[in-house]
């Protein structure tokens, strides 16, 4: 069955400690890359969308990349509010996507 | 600019029970999409209406049902609740006019408790 995977399932943060989280989607045929940010206990927020291998998009201290694989959420000097789960979610037409688990961010001032 | 509206927030039902979910997508969307939200799991896909009609289903067995309104709101039904079906239920809406993958709004969801 098609899968996304992402890594790692929680992440501990200093304040301006810059990391990267990881996407990966085992299907074929993928038509977008979806991110999104979900605070507890409410709905996914839409981030980004990306649509073929080599494409970035930025916002304020997030940028997204992807490749023929996997794609990248990297978080530029995260502050405490950039704490929350961020959720990878893969397209393959426009009726269904795939989410992955999401990664648990913490940024400790 | 109202967003995708859930009601209600909260839920408390009994085992074997019934339920009824309700949804009012974004202004401008005429398509619903209903996800099931385990705890510390990502959104898993039940199913999708367009047009008045459910147009793709996830794994989900025939007690989860659901209904799209001439006004697009929708409305996700569960027969005979088991203790599995706790779970966080979200609706999301999209808009068709752009190309596909058509992203979706979420609403907050409905946190159903099944005792």
């Amino acid at each position: 069955e098609d899968q996304v995977t992402q890594s790692p399932e929680a992440l501990r943060l200093q304040e301006g400690e810059s990391s990267s989280l990881n996407c990966s989607y085992t299907v074929s045929g993928l038509r977008g890359l979806f991110w999104y940010r979900q605070d507890p206990g409410k709905g996914p927020e839409f981030l980004f969308t990306l649509y073929s291998a080599g494409e970035e998009k930025e916002k304020e201290r997030l940028k997204a990349t992807l490749t023929k694989k996997e794609s990248f959420l990297h978080i530029t000097a995260p502050k405490p509010e950039d704490s929350a789960t961020y959720l990878c979610a893969a397209g393959y037409n426009f009726n269904k996507f795939y989410f992955g688990s999401g990664t648990k961010l913490n940024v400790k001032p | 600019d109202a967003g995708v509206t859930q009601s209600p927030t909260h839920l408390i039902k009994t085992r074997g029970q019934q339920v009824t979910l309700r949804c009012s997508p974004k202004s401008g969307h005429d398509t619903v999409s209903w996800y099931q939200q385990a705890l510390g799991q990502g959104p898993q896909f039940i199913f999708q209406y367009y047009e008045e009609e459910e147009r793709q289903r996830g794994n989900f067995p025939d007690r989860f049902s659901g209904h799209q309104f001439p006004n697009y709101s929708s409305e996700l039904n569960v027969n005979a609740l088991l203790l599995g079906d706790s779970a966080l239920y979200l609706c999301a809406s999209s808009d068709r006019s752009g190309p596909p993958p058509y992203g979706y709004t979420f609403g907050s969801g409905t946190r159903l408790t099944v005792v």
